[in-house]
């Protein structure tokens, strides 16, 4: 069975610093992996994909993840964060399953950006 | 394009009383799904719908249930509601390919209040 555990629950940084989110999944199978935004009373909205194709995923609003085979992660980050990037992230894998839908969602990060 | 759909946007209710959600997909999808995230508890997988079959469903009791019609549109039904099923409900659809990576598309979702 798979997994994901975001190993923050909050993190907090200043307007213009890096954003660094973990996430680490565990999966027998090789995974697809995502991670998506919401914001305040808003649904989520996604923010890259990993299927197995090149390592560095680039995706919407400047944010970016690497897979690490290896170390089993798909941490999310961004070069400078901006005070609109403040809201939950979710991290989820996806494996091959007769239910297509077996997708597991982490815990989330808040992601606060101070001015 | 349109995006995922959902009505109504709030919906109070009392304890016992039943409430209906409605979610229609963005267009050519044909699998619809519907979360719970209620706070503090992170989403819950409830329902999957696939080309109007109920395809899985997540532990729930029986009071939540739904139905896909032939258009894919989808609503959720809550039965005897208690405190507890305050949550914000949200639906997401997927590309009717039947392969792990098609990522899930959310709605802004219903939020539900129970007095």
């Amino acid at each position: 069975a798979q997994s994901v555990t975001q190993l923050d629950s909050h993190v907090s940084v200043s307007e213009g610093t890096p954003v660094l989110l973990r996430c680490n999944y565990s999966s027998s199978y090789s995974p697809s992996l995502f991670w998506y935004v919401q914001h305040p009373n808003k649904g989520l909205q996604l923010l890259l994909k990993y299927t197995s194709a090149a390592t560095l995923v680039k995706g919407i609003n400047g944010f970016e993840a690497e897979f690490k085979k290896s170390e089993t992660s798909f941490h999310l980050t961004k070069p400078s964060a901006h005070m609109s990037d403040a809201a939950e992230y979710f991290c989820v894998v996806s494996v091959p399953s007769y239910n297509n839908n077996d997708m597991r969602f982490g815990a989330g990060t808040r992601l606060t950006v101070k001015p | 394009e349109a995006g995922v759909t959902q009505s109504p946007t709030h919906l109070i209710k009392t304890r016992g009383q039943q409430a209906t959600l409605r979610c229609s997909p963005i267009s050519g999808h044909t699998s619809v799904y519907w979360y719970q995230q209620a706070l503090g508890l992170g989403l819950q997988f409830l329902l999957w719908y696939d080309e109007g079959e109920e395809r899985n469903r997540g532990n729930f009791p029986p009071r939540f249930s739904g139905r896909q019609f032939p258009n894919y549109s989808s609503e959720l039904n809550v039965n005897a509601l208690e405190l507890e099923d305050s949550a914000l409900y949200l639906c997401a659809s997927s590309s009717s390919d039947r392969v792990f990576n098609q990522p899930q598309h959310f709605g802004d979702g219903t939020r539900l209040s129970i007095l």
